[in-house]
C-alpha cells in the first residue's frame, strides 16, 4: 500500500516553461488536494476535487490548473512557469467521510 | 473566513522537557482543529484532532492538545520531549467535515537539544 505517491520529488523549470506534477492515492480516496507550501506561510490550498471529473479552485488557483480523469490521478499543471511558483507542492488525499488527509512527499519546484 | 496563527516560528527544548506549542483560531462557530507534524522531507502526518466533546484529546506519539473556546486555542502538548519529536509543527482549522477549506497555521519548528 503506496498511500499518496508525487512525482517529480525536485523539479528546476525556466520561466514561461510548462509541467505536470503528478499524484496517485492507491487508497480509493473520494477527495484530493494540491497545495504550496512557501516559508512562513504554511500550505495554502490551490486545488481540490471531490470525485473523478470534479474540481474546484482552492485559495491560489492562479497559475495551475487540475484534471481528474480517474480516482486514483490528481495531476496539477503549470502552464506558464513564474518565479512566484517556486515553492513545495504536496498532494493530500482523504476518504469521504474522514477527516484525515494523508499527503504525499512533496514536489520541490523551483523556477529560475 | 477563519484563520489560525500560530505565535512561535521557532522553539528549542531540552530532551525530556515538557512542550507546548500554541495555536490561536479566529471562527465564528464550533471549528474543526487540527495538528499535524513534518518531519524533514516528509508530508504532513496528522497528529490529532478535535471536532466536539471532551476539549482534551489524545493522539499519535504522546501528544495531547486542549480545545479552549474562551481564549480560542488549541495548545499542543507533550510531557517529555524525545529527539524524534525534532519537525514543524502544523496547527490547522476546518469548517466543514471535508476539509476543502482548511487553513493551515505557518507552523513551528521544533528544535530538540541533547
Amino acid at each position: 500500500n503506496a498511500g499518496v505517491t508525487q512525482t517529480p520529488k525536485f523539479r528546476i523549470l525556466k520561466i514561461g516553461q510548462s509541467m505536470t506534477l503528478q499524484c496517485t492515492q492507491d487508497m480509493n480516496h473520494n477527495y484530493m488536494y494540491w497545495y504550496r507550501q512557501d516559508p512562513g506561510m504554511g500550505l495554502k490550498l490551490i486545488y481540490y476535487s471531490v470525485g473523478a471529473g470534479i474540481t474546484d479552485k482552492g485559495e491560489v488557483p492562479n497559475g495551475y490548473n487540475v484534471s481528474r480523469s480517474t480516482t486514483e490521478d490528481f495531476p496539477l499543471r503549470l502552464e506558464l512557469a513564474a518565479p512566484s511558483q517556486t515553492s513545495v507542492y504536496f498532494c493530500a488525499s482523504i476518504l469521504a467521510g474522514s477527516t484525515e488527509a494523508f499527503f504525499g512527499q512533496g514536489t520541490r519546484l523551483t523556477v529560475v | 473566513a477563519q484563520s489560525v496563527t500560530q505565535p512561535d516560528i521557532h522553539i528549542t527544548v531540552s530532551e525530556g522537557a515538557s512542550l507546548e506549542l500554541r495555536c490561536n483560531y479566529s471562527y465564528g462557530a464550533t471549528p474543526y482543529l487540527f495538528w499535524y507534524v513534518q518531519s524533514p522531507g516528509q508530508g504532513l502526518q496528522l497528529l490529532l484532532k478535535y471536532f466536539s466533546g471532551d476539549t482534551l484529546v489524545q493522539g499519535i506519539k504522546g501528544f495531547e492538545a486542549e480545545f479552549k473556546r474562551s481564549q480560542s486555542s488549541f495548545n499542543l502538548r507533550k510531557p517529555s520531549v524525545h529527539w524524534s519529536d525534532a519537525a514543524e509543527y502544523f496547527c490547522a482549522v476546518g469548517t466543514s467535515y471535508n476539509n476543502n477549506d482548511m487553513r493551515f497555521g505557518a507552523g513551528t519548528r521544533l528544535t530538540v537539544k541533547p
